[in-house]
């Protein structure tokens, strides 16, 4: 079952420190692996997306990372701001048919606060 | 901001009555596809849609929802005989060709509360 799996669940640090959250997925096949950010009553907004052949891609002060091998991805915040506070969500596109069609696979994403 | 727009934002309902929810995707985006979070978990897909066309309804009720993207008009998600069990947050997204390679944006959402 292709499933998307994160940790930690939630998470509370002060403002300037930097964190780590991570994504576990069985899902395949894989076409690419994104992060998204969900400010709480928002849509959620894109931060990276990632190919297989990719290891590491930054946006800003957000850096995503991904070991297709043993199926694992993490998202590094640096300097963490309050706004930084919402949920971080992982999404594993596999690929539907061969139409060029893809199913995106979310995780129940990971709740960060960040306190002054 | 001419971004994916879901309307209504907030809508309440009486158990047993219609809940129509509107999505106009962006400017130049033929692909939409519709989202159900629960309090306190993550999305689920529901359907995806192309002009006129459903292409994946795997995550789609098999009953009292529906959803079309006519040629001409928004795209709708219709939930009929609504029970508290619907309420939730439904999110459209769009794209401008199949997902494969590229971002997807989401609207804001439609808040759907069953009484």
């Amino acid at each position: 079952k292709n499933q998307v799996e994160q940790s930690p669940q939630s998470l509370i640090i002060l403002e300037g420190k930097n964190c780590t959250l991570q994504c576990n997925y069985t899902v395949s096949p894989f076409s690419n692996l994104r992060w998204y950010k969900q400010d709480t009553g928002r849509g959620p907004v894109s931060l990276t997306i990632m190919t297989f052949s990719e290891n590491t891609k930054s946006n800003g002060r957000y850096t995503a990372t991904l070991d297709a091998d043993t199926k694992q991805s993490s998202l590094h915040i640096t300097a963490s701001q309050l706004s930084d506070s919402a949920s971080y969500i992982c999404v594993v596109s596999a690929p539907l048919g061969t139409g060029g069609y893809n199913k995106l696979i979310f995780g129940a994403g990971t709740r960060l606060a960040v306190h002054p | 901001n001419a971004g994916v727009m879901q309307n209504p934002r907030h809508l309440v309902r009486r158990r047993g009555q219609e809940a129509r929810l509107r999505c106009s995707p962006m400017k130049g985006h033929s692909h939409v596809y519709w989202y159900r979070q629960l309090p306190e978990e993550g999305l689920k897909f529901m359907v995806y849609l192309q002009k006129e066309n459903i292409i994946d309804e795997s995550g789609m009720p098999k009953e009292r929802f529906s959803a079309e993207f006519p040629k001409e008009g928004p795209s709708i998600l219709r939930i009929q005989q609504v029970v508290r069990g619907d309420s939730a947050a439904y999110f459209c997204a769009s794209s401008p060709t199949p997902q494969r390679l590229g971002t997807i944006y989401f609207g804001e959402g439609s808040w759907l509360t069953v009484v």
